[in-house]
């Protein structure tokens, strides 16, 4: 079955600089990977994905790049901000009539004011 | 739109007690996935369901269940619980079966004593 590696697995930056976090997956035929932001008490929010055909995506300050070669991925957070500390997880999915996501482990992001 | 709603959102069982949880999907939404979160194990799949059938199953012992009812609305079951199935359990929901995009709850915490 699907691996997912997550890395660091705690990242702590001053407000204004940027975060990143890579995700390795180890099933080649895996073609969507989404990332939740989780925050104390609440269920996982969706803040962005990206499908396999496509390298880039980004929405504001949130950015998310895929290298299908090497199998991973990487959520890039600009000019953090205090609310962007939470748990954010990555994930990876095989299309098909049954959808299961495997989730990283994992990193909490502390934002620094 | 209302979000993924789960009840209740607390529960304290003891050892051998069985557990009953619900969740209501996103209105408009067919497909229903669980998934359970520890500190130990992260995040990962019981099941999904949709119209009223389960379309996948992850690895967890026959104790775990599930149905889905004609209005999309599901349960999950957990009989003769165990210390380790104290956890955050977690619905999300798609607009259909194989759906990339899914929505999660605020979770049931369960607490087996």
């Amino acid at each position: 079955g699907e691996n997912v590696e997550q890395h660091p697995s705690t990242l702590s930056v001053q407000e204004g600089d940027s975060a990143v976090i890579k995700c390795t997956y180890s099933d080649s035929a895996s073609n969507y990977f989404p990332w939740y932001k989780q925050e104390l008490g609440k269920g996982p929010q969706l803040i962005i994905d990206i499908r396999s055909n496509v390298g880039e995506k980004k929405d504001q300050r949130i950015a998310v790049t895929l290298n299908k070669t090497a199998k991973h991925f990487s959520l890039h957070i600009t000019e953090t901000q205090p609310e962007d500390s939470a748990v954010y997880f990555c994930a990876a999915s095989e299309s098909g009539s049954a959808r299961q996501l495997t989730f990283g482990s994992g990193t909490q992001l502390t934002v620094l004011p | 739109k209302a979000g993924v709603t789960q009840t209740p959102r607390y529960l304290i069982k003891t050892r051998g007690q069985q557990v009953t949880l619900s969740c209501s999907p996103i209105s408009g939404h067919r497909s229903v996935s669980w998934y359970q979160q520890t500190p130990g194990q992260g995040l990962q799949f019981l099941f999904e369901y949709f119209s009223e059938t389960q379309r996948n199953k992850g690895n967890f012992p026959g104790r775990f269940s599930g149905r889905q009812f004609s209005n999309s609305r599901s349960e999950m079951n957990v009989s003769t619980l165990e210390l380790g199935d104290s956890a955050l359990y977690l619905c999300a929901s798609s607009l259909r079966a194989g759906d990339e995009t899914q929505y999660f709850g605020p979770g049931t915490r369960l607490l087996v004593l």
